[in-house]
Formats: structure tokens, sequence, C-alpha cells
């Protein structure tokens, strides 16, 4: 069974620019989560989507950031205007029902580096 | 709110020596607790985790660890470090009710032979 694979794995813009970060979760899993680690600081939960919809947002930065998940299967992050404090490693994860005691799957994430 | 705290952003141990990456936690429910690891290139990976079940958990890789209402702790141990445990450890919590999940800051695990 494949894992959550994401794409890129790197992805150096200017300051300014647009980025599209793509998600796969795992076939089968209605939950996508999206995080951000910011300079080794703690990994940040953005939002969660239950197959097409958000359920919660609550963490994500500002309206530069767009999230979606058409068809309720991969799931797009897209930051425009990039800012340099954007930069970090953005994670995915997945699971197949949603709770706190269910464990996610991550995707091996995207390294974001504005400058 | 919840949050979580790793002590120690960085542990040094030589192999076969015993492994304890500290975790605490602050939570105002009962909470689902993780470890997860992170090996270079990879994405995080599910050691073990807490649901109310027994207070030691055993996870993969001979990695344990212990569930402390009274010291909100959940420490991970190794009896004997592997070359191969060289990795970054997260510690997390979610709760009943919820789905986010709190990770801590990390703690690199550096292994000497």
């Amino acid at each position: 069974e494949a894992g959550v694979t994401q794409f890129p794995s790197h992805s150096v813009i200017e300051k300014g620019q647009t980025v599209t970060l793509r998600c796969d979760p795992i076939s089968g899993h209605d939950n996508l989560y999206w995080y951000r680690r910011v300079m080794g600081k703690e990994i940040k939960f953005l939002l969660h989507f239950v197959k097409e919809s958000k359920q919660d947002e609550s963490g994500m930065p500002n309206n530069r950031f767009l999230a979606e998940r058409t068809g309720g299967t991969y799931s797009t992050l897209k930051v425009q205007p990039a800012e340099l404090e954007d930069s970090g490693v953005y994670f995915c994860a997945s699971s197949p029902l949603a709770g706190a005691s269910y464990e996610q799957y991550f995707g091996p994430g995207t390294r974001l580096t504005v400058t | 709110a919840q949050s979580v705290t790793q002590l120690g952003s960085h542990v040094s141990v030589s192999e076969g020596a015993l492994v304890l990456l500290r975790c605490n936690y602050s939570s105002s429910v009962p909470p689902y607790l993780f470890w997860y690891v992170q090996y270079p290139n990879q994405g995080l990976q599910l050691l073990l985790k807490y649901t109310s079940a027994a207070t030691l958990v055993k996870g993969i890789n001979g990695f344990e660890a212990e569930f402390k209402k009274s010291e909100t702790s959940f420490h991970l141990t190794k009896p004997s470090a592997h070359m191969s445990d060289a990795a970054e450890y997260f510690c997390a919590v979610s709760e009943t009710g919820g789905f986010k999940t709190i990770f801590g800051a990390g703690t690199r695990l550096f292994v000497k032979a």
C-alpha cells in the first residue's frame, strides 16, 4: 500500500511568488491534515479536511494560504504571495477515521524556502 | 489549551546505553499521547500511543513509554540504543473529542559508536 506522498520535496522561490504544494493521501483515507514546521520549532496544525470539506482551518496563518481538496482525493496548499516567514517544512497526513486516538500517517514533507 | 514540552532538543547516547527522551504535556481533559519518529528524508512514523488503556505502552523497535498522570509525563525509553535509532523524535498530544495533534519541538537523538 502506497503511503502519503507529497510533491515537490523541495521548493525554493522568491518573496512575492506563488507556490503550490500537493499531497496525495493513502487511498481510502477520508481525513487529510496539513501541518507546518518552521525553523526547527514544533510541528503546527494548519487544517483538516474530511473528504472535500474543510473541517477545521483554525491553524491557517493568514489569507495568503489556500487549501483545496477537489473530489476528496488529493489536496493542494497554495501560498500566494509567499513571504520569508513562510519558509519551513509542510507535512501532510491522512487517516481513515477522524478522532483524537487515531494515528495519522505522515508524508515526507515539502521543504519550502522563500528567499 | 494543550501543550507539549520536550526537554532537550538534542540527546546523545552511546550505543548500548539507555535512551531516555522526556516529554511533559498539559491537557484539560484526558489526553491521548503519541511518540513519532522521523528518520532523514522520511515522514513521521508512529512509535507508540497511549489511549487510556495500560499506562506502560510498548512500541516498535524496542521503545516504550509510561504515562504518569500525577507528573503529566510520557517519557520515551529504550534499554539499549542502536545506531539505527539516530533520528528526531516527537511527542504529541490530542484530546478526547478532538482530532488535532499538538506536537512538541522534537528531540534529535545521536548515537555514538
